[in-house]
């Protein structure tokens, strides 16, 4: 078990809602980046975040947008939801940025109906 | 960013059987990860593995960084091993193989 917890597990919301995903990053770990999965497909990151600053993102529209709080914990909010955004959400955390090791939460499970 | 390939992409074995799946790196990578991605998604840390081989259990890793690749053997499989299994590397955001989908049948 890695430390690095999301909640919730699992959720329900419909087409043109809002969806706030959280993580609570591992003891000591300053970094957090999220990812989407989707069915049958490998991870693809959203964003980073490092010192409550983002760091880095990837090809996801604005509507995806992130928060880190003092503790280093992260949110990932999702508006205006698509059928499409239905998908694993992974958010890592690790002890620095750059090259360090990444410790993986349980994910989120998001469904839009 | 470092290409990472994984190799089979599928492997079906019976339970019990061993095997050994295969991550290629097109540059030097210093801190290689593998995991397990269980039936419910969770990724499970298996090995930090920038060098050297690593032993857990029924499984096994080595990287070999300066022919840039890695290996991961699993002996004994059980039905609980099944899954996907990722490799990849953190430099700023994670970068993940392709992954090879293992099913162990009973």
């Amino acid at each position: 078990e890695t430390g690095v917890t999301q909640s919730p597990t699992h959720l329900i919301k419909t087409r043109g809602q809002q969806v706030t995903l959280r993580c609570s990053s591992q003891s000591g770990h300053n970094t957090v980046s999220w990812y989407q999965q989707a069915l049958g497909q490998g991870p693809q990151f959203i964003f980073q975040y490092y010192r409550e600053e983002e760091n880095g993102r990837g090809n996801f529209p604005p509507r995806f947008s992130g928060l880190q709080f003092p503790n280093y914990s992260s949110e990932l909010n999702v508006n205006a939801l698509e059928l499409d955004d239905s998908a694993l959400y992974l958010c890592a955390s690790s002890p620095g940025f750059g090259e360090a090791e990444a410790f993986f939460g349980q994910g989120t499970r998001l469904t839009v109906v | 960013g470092i290409q990472v390939e994984q190799s089979p992409p599928d492997l079906i074995l019976q339970e019990g059987a061993n095997s050994t799946l295969r991550c290629n790196f097109s540059d030097s990578v210093n801190n290689l990860q593998w995991f397990h991605q269980n039936p419910w998604g969770q990724l499970i840390n298996l090995f930090y593995i920038p060098s050297g081989t690593k032993q857990n259990g029924r499984l096994n890793a080595t990287t070999v960084a300066t022919e840039r690749y890695s290996l991961l053997y699993i002996s004994s499989s059980q039905t609980t091993d099944s899954g996907v299994y990722f490799c990849g590397y953190n430099f700023n955001k994670f970068y993940f193989g392709s992954g090879t989908k293992l099913n162990v049948k009973p």
